[in-house]
């Protein structure tokens, strides 16, 4: 079955980044793009961006720009995000999940989350 | 880019039907038939039960239902169970390889 499983929980100071993984499995990773969502406690939901893993092309919202990198290791079915310059305001669950449909319009299956915390 | 706007709550007794409200723009939500959502409850990641405005993914009850008129997308859920409650988000496509979601519901079944 399709599967994403994400890195553990990361702490961090603010100015610091974080990388955070996705190892995918039980599908063909090069013909999917996967995205990332994240989540601030007791907030909802966030999209950040996507990444094709076929050729590495990458589209973030305005708000990450900059400050986003996702990546792929098609060797290892694996996706990443990282996230630069984190402040508090980036305390948040950060969820990857499998972009799906012909017009690449929804999200299934998700990873289970990972935690990021931001203090100092 | 906004969130689609969302009611905070919505509540039914069991058996009964609750509805919620997604609403967007001719930009995001009206223009485009690419409306998703999720099912997600607490400290558990979101699951997938609408896609394309009004289909369901294989395993989804029929109970769940989705429509689309103007700028505004709903989730029906019929005969409501207590396994439904839960936090409801919508999705959209925003143009431009984009996405926006919903502030999300919190479905309380009394």
């Amino acid at each position: 079955q399709v599967q994403l499983v994400q890195s553990g929980t990361e702490v961090r100071k603010p100015g610091a980044s974080v990388k955070v993984s996705c190892k995918t499995s039980g599908y063909t990773f090069i013909n999917y793009v996967v995205t990332w969502v994240r989540q601030a406690p007791g907030q909802g939901l966030e999209w950040m961006g996507w990444i094709s893993a076929y050729n590495g092309n990458t589209n973030y919202a305005q708000k990450f720009q900059g400050r986003v990198t996702m990546t792929t290791d098609t060797s290892t079915t694996t996706a990443y995000m990282e996230l630069r310059s984190l402040t508090s305001d980036d305390t948040a669950i950060y969820y990857c999940a499998r972009v799906d449909g012909y017009n690449l319009d929804w999200f299934d299956p998700w990873g289970q989350g990972t935690l990021v915390t931001v203090s100092s | 880019q906004s969130a689609l706007t969302q009611p905070p709550s919505a509540s039914g007794s069991p058996g009964q039907s609750v509805s919620i409200s997604c609403t967007g723009t001719s930009s995001d939500l009206g223009g485009y038939n690419y409306v998703s959502w999720y099912q997600q409850h607490p400290g558990k990641a979101p699951k997938l039960i609408i896609y394309e405005v009004s289909k369901r993914p294989s395993g989804v009850p029929d109970r769940f239902s989705g429509s689309k008129s103007g700028n505004t997308a709903s989730l029906t859920v019929s005969g409501l169970q207590t396994e439904d409650e839960a936090d409801y988000y919508c999705c959209s496509y925003a143009g431009s390889n984009k996405y926006v979601f919903g502030s999300g519901t919190k479905v309380t079944v009394l």
